[in-house]
């Protein structure tokens, strides 16, 4: 059983579309996370949510809107996509107390062209 | 200045060679230090964590931190190819937020 899955692996659309992916854990953990890794494999938190409440915010464009319809869903709706979307993004969940032992799903693969 | 600085490599070694792997920080409020290692196209697993300062050991991986030079590092012992990946170091706050720091990730061959 995969314990953090991701929907779709792989995007490819162009700019200006809106797309959404879709991140389920079967962990029972109760804080999951979004985070984009770029070409040069940095990888930088954007959100964060416990029990569904908003816990991280970072510096990201407000085209980018987390929901978490439940502690076991996070989705991320990006609007008017941009070239600079493409990347890889990965959704991680984690358990409360242990907040370094992430774990992450096998990424979706955005691409704008 | 970014807060986690890695050496991309690549690194390549032959197969049984210790190997270590090296990060340095700026931030002194740093007190979580964990590595993950990223197969190709997967996502980062976590290798091991360590609070503060110190070493740990988990088989042929030992983590070490030195807080006073802001310097941490993941030792290897007895490479395998199959320990070749990407190895990302990353930190946090001692906070419940989960906000973690990564490095960008060294990316090590194990050649057979």
């Amino acid at each position: 059983d995969t314990a953090v899955s991701q929907t779709p692996k792989y995007l490819v659309t162009q700019m200006g579309n809106d797309k959404s992916i879709k991140c389920e854990q079967n962990l029972g953990h109760d804080t999951m996370y979004w985070y984009k890794q770029d070409s040069k494999k940095f990888l930088k938190i954007m959100f964060s949510y416990n029990n569904k409440e908003l816990i991280i915010n970072e510096t990201v464009p407000n085209r980018f809107s987390p929901k978490s319809p439940d502690k076991a869903h996070l989705n991320l709706h990006i609007n008017s996509l941009e070239l600079g979307d493409s990347a890889v993004y990965f959704c991680a969940s984690s358990q409360s107390g242990f907040p370094y032992e992430q774990y992450f799903g096998p990424g979706t693969r955005l691409t704008v062209t | 200045q970014k807060e986690v600085e890695q050496d991309p490599g690549p690194l390549s070694v032959p197969e049984g060679a210790i190997v270590s792997l090296n990060c340095t920080y700026s931030n002194s409020a740093f007190q979580y230090f964990m590595w993950y290692r990223q197969y190709s196209r997967k996502g980062p697993e976590l290798l091991m964590y360590t609070y503060s300062s110190g070493n740990k050991e988990d088989g042929r991986f030992t983590a070490q931190v030195d807080k006073s030079s802001k310097y941490i590092s993941l030792f290897i012992r007895d490479s395998q190819p199959s320990d070749s990946a990407t190895y990302l170091c990353a930190m946090s706050e001692k906070s419940n937020t989960g906000k973690l720091i990564f490095g960008q990730g060294t990316t090590l061959q194990v050649k057979p």
